[in-house]
């Protein structure tokens, strides 16, 4: 299986501040379609995840555009500029390239 | 795009439990669905799938044991769990493949 290294595990920021999170694979996520099927989901307290980034950076409908994913084959990376006191919780990376579908061990954002 | 599970509760080990997935606002068929679980305080780990066409999937961790299905004319996913063991508990979500749909997840404990 497919194994997602996600870094780092935990990460406190300040309202405005830019942060990124990373997420490598154990091999590359290009499908032979040209797809890339990286996706990041967010997952706030008491909540179900939701999809914030799809296809590596392709920005899901209604989330805001601080938000933006970028990377290739085995590095992948989620920028927020500007955090805002809403996006705390667990981010996780997941890959639907290779069967099974996996996912990273999540980053939990914490509002310094 | 809604997705509604039900059946989670409190069983013995050993026993049995069905989850459903009830789905609207898109056309279910056309779907291969995903069950996916998380543990408390857990990341989160995929269980199965099942292609439009009723191929089927499963994680090692399950297999043999919990059985996925779907119902298209009533528009409803479902996971069988049978010789259920206390690490089978865990909130359990149906999702779309494109990660862009969640239930709201549905509480199965394992315990004596």
């Amino acid at each position: 299986d497919v194994v997602l290294t996600q870094t780092p595990p935990t990460l406190s920021a300040t309202i405005g501040q830019s942060v990124s999170i990373s997420c490598r694979s154990s091999q590359s996520l290009l499908h032979s379609n040209g797809n890339t099927y990286l996706h990041w989901l967010l997952q706030r307290p008491g909540q179900s995840p939701q999809l914030l980034i799809y296809l590596v950076s392709r920005l899901e409908s209604g989330v805001p555009n601080r938000f933006s994913g970028s990377g290739s084959g085995t590095d992948f990376t989620l920028k927020i500029s500007g955090v805002e006191a809403e996006d705390l919780g667990v981010y996780y990376c997941v890959q639907g390239t290779h069967a099974p579908l996996t996912f990273g061990s999540g980053t939990k954002l914490e509002i310094k | 795009v809604q997705l509604v599970e039900s059946g989670g509760g409190l069983v013995q080990p050993g026993k049995s439990l069905k989850l459903s997935c009830s789905a609207s606002g898109f056309t279910f068929s056309s779907y291969g669905m995903h069950w996916i679980r998380q543990a408390p305080g857990k990341g989160l780990d995929w269980v199965a799938y099942i292609s439009s066409s009723s191929g089927t999937v499963y994680a090692d961790a399950v297999k043999g044991r919990f059985t996925i299905s779907r119902d298209n004319a009533k528009n409803t996913l479902y996971l069988q769990l049978n010789s259920l063991k206390s690490e089978d508990t865990a909130i359990y979500y149906c999702a779309r493949p494109g990660m862009d749909a969640w239930g709201q997840g549905a509480s199965v404990t394992v315990s004596s």
